[in-house]
C-alpha cells in the first residue's frame, strides 16, 4: 500500500474562501499529480510536478495553483472558490515511469 | 480524437460470465499501460500492469497489441464484486513521459 494522505477529506465552505487543499506522501515518489473528478465522470488532470519548484499545468484548465517546495507536499490552492469547483478533487504519486498510487481524495462543495 | 478511448458500457453480465473490454490510444510512443478499477466515489486503484507479453493474475488477463494500439482486459468467471468501473491508463510520451492519460472507464455490472 502506498503512503499518500489528502486532507481534508471532506469540505463545505462558502463563496468566495481561499481554500488549500493538502497532499502528502512518505514515498519519496518524485512525480505528483492533482486531479479532478465529477460523480461518475472521468478524471481531468488539472496540475503534475515531476520534482521540486517543477509544476505544470495539466489538461483541463483550471482556476487553481499548485507548489512543489518539497518532495512530500503539493498542496493545491484556490484564492476564491465558486459553487462551480464543486467536485471530488484526487491527488496522486508516481515513481519513474510505474504505477500511480492516489489519495482517497478531497470533496469539495462550495455554497 | 482522445489519446485513450474506451467504451463506456455499461456492461451488464451475470455472474460467472467472461467479459472483454478493450481500450485504444493514440500515441504510438507509449511508454507503459495499466489497468485500474475504481468503485463508486472511491479513488482509482491498480489492477493490473499491461506488459508486452501479456499478463495474468488469477481471473484477469491483460495484453498490449502496440502495432493496433489497444490495450484489452479479460475477466473471467466474474464475481458480484467485480462491479466497478475499470479506467484504461496510458503513459504518453508528450510531457516528458511525466503525465499518466486516463480513459472515460467502462463501467461493469455483474448481476446474479
Amino acid at each position: 500500500e502506498a503512503d499518500i494522505y489528502q486532507t481534508p477529506r471532506y469540505l463545505v465552505i462558502g463563496t468566495g474562501k481561499k481554500i488549500t487543499l493538502e497532499c502528502s506522501q512518505t514515498m519519496g515518489h518524485d512525480k505528483m499529480y492533482w486531479y479532478q473528478q465529477d460523480p461518475g465522470m472521468e478524471l481531468h488532470l488539472i496540475h503534475y510536478s515531476y520534482g521540486v519548484n517543477s509544476t505544470e499545468k495539466g489538461d483541463l484548465s483550471s482556476e487553481s495553483t499548485v507548489s512543489r517546495i518539497r518532495t512530500e507536499h503539493f498542496p493545491l490552492t484556490l484564492e476564491s472558490a465558486r459553487p462551480s469547483h464543486t467536485s471530488q478533487y484526487l491527488c496522486a504519486t508516481r515513481d519513474g515511469n510505474t504505477e500511480a498510487f492516489f489519495g482517497q481524495g478531497t470533496r469539495l462543495t462550495v455554497v | 480524437r482522445k489519446e485513450v478511448e474506451q467504451d463506456p458500457g455499461p456492461f451488464n453480465v451475470p455472474e460467472g460470465a467472461t467479459v472483454a473490454f478493450n481500450c485504444t490510444y493514440s500515441n504510438s510512443a507509449s511508454q507503459s499501460f495499466f489497468w485500474y478499477r475504481q468503485d463508486c466515489r472511491k479513488e482509482p486503484k491498480l489492477l493490473m500492469s499491461v506488459y508486452s507479453s501479456g499478463n495474468e493474475d488469477g481471473r484477469f488477463t491483460a495484453q498490449l497489441n502496440r502495432a493496433s494500439q489497444y490495450i484489452s482486459l479479460l475477466i473471467r468467471d466474474s464475481k458480484l464484486s467485480d462491479s466497478a468501473t475499470y479506467l484504461c491508463v496510458v503513459n504518453p510520451l508528450t510531457g516528458g513521459g511525466n503525465k499518466l492519460t486516463f480513459g472515460t472507464g467502462t463501467q461493469l455490472k455483474v448481476e446474479l
